[in-house]
C-alpha cells in the first residue's frame, strides 16, 4: 500500500530538549516536504527537498532542521524545541512530474506540544 | 507570492442539501494548480478535488463539484447531497507548476452536517 508514515503521531516534549520527527515514503518519490498547521493559519511549509541531498527552506523553517540522506527517509528535527512549536506537523510526498496528476500523497499528522 | 483566502471559518448545512465553500485566491501566474482537501477527525489530509487553471471545464468527482472562475480568482466548492461522513476541515491550495511543489493553503473551513 502507497504511503506517507510520519512517528510518532503523538508527542509531548519540554523546551530544550532535541526531538526528532520521522517520515518515510513507499513510493519512490523525489520530492518530500514537511508542513505544520495551526488554526487560523492553515498549512505552512517548513522545508522541502526535491531529491537526495537536496534541501530547501519553505516558509517558516526557523528553529527547524531536515536532512535527506536517502530517497524514502525525510526527519524533520528540532535541535531546541520551543512552545511556539507546538503545532500539528505534516510530511508530504509527490512525484516531480510537475503536472496536476502528480498528487501529494500526506502522512498520519504528528501533534507535538512543547511544554 | 501566492495566497489562498477562504473567508468561511465556519458553515453548517442540512443532511442531504447542497453546500458551497468559497476559496479565492491571489497570483499573477497564468497557469497553476488548484486543489480540495478534507480534514476529517482522523487529521488525514484527503484530496478531494483538482483543477489545472488552463482548462476551463469545472472539475467534478461524485458529489463534489467546483466552479472555477479564473478572471475573479474564484475557486469555490460545491458538495451535493451532504452526507454526515464530509464533516470536515475544507482546505483550498494553490501549486505553482514551476520550481517547487509547495501547496499554499488558505486557512480551512469547518464544515458540520446537521442530521
Amino acid at each position: 500500500e502507497a504511503q506517507v508514515t510520519q512517528n510518532p503521531r503523538y508527542l509531548i516534549t519540554v523546551t530544550g530538549k532535541k526531538l526528532t520527527v520521522t517520515c518515510s515514503q513507499n513510493m519512490n518519490h523525489e520530492y518530500m516536504s514537511w508542513y505544520r498547521q495551526d488554526p487560523g493559519l492553515g498549512l505552512r511549509q517548513i522545508y522541502y527537498s526535491m531529491n537526495v541531498e537536496v534541501t530547501d527552506k519553505g516558509d517558516v523553517p526557523e528553529g527547524y532542521k531536515v536532512s535527506r540522506k536517502e530517497k524514502r527517509n525525510f526527519p524533520l528535527i528540532l535541535e531546541s524545541p520551543s512552545p511556539n512549536q507546538t503545532s500539528l506537523y505534516f510530511c508530504a510526498s509527490s512525484q516531480r512530474t510537475g503536472g496536476m496528476n502528480t498528487e501529494a500523497f500526506f502522512g498520519q499528522g504528528t501533534r507535538l506540544t512543547v511544554v | 507570492a501566492q495566497t489562498v483566502t477562504q473567508s468561511q471559518p465556519e458553515m453548517s448545512v442540512q443532511e442531504a442539501e447542497t453546500v458551497t465553500l468559497s476559496c479565492t485566491y491571489d497570483t499573477s501566474e497564468s497557469d497553476y494548480y488548484l486543489f480540495w482537501y478534507k480534514q476529517p477527525p482522523s487529521r488525514q489530509m484527503i484530496l478531494v478535488i483538482r483543477q489545472e487553471a488552463y482548462k476551463q471545464q469545472n472539475a467534478t468527482e461524485n458529489r463534489f463539484s467546483v466552479n472555477f472562475q479564473k478572471a475573479a480568482k474564484s475557486f469555490s466548492l460545491k458538495i451535493s447531497d451532504s452526507q454526515l461522513g464530509d464533516a470536515a476541515m475544507y482546505f483550498c491550495a494553490y501549486r505553482s507548476i514551476f520550481g517547487n511543489e509547495k501547496l499554499t493553503f488558505g486557512t480551512g473551513t469547518r464544515l458540520t452536517i446537521i442530521p
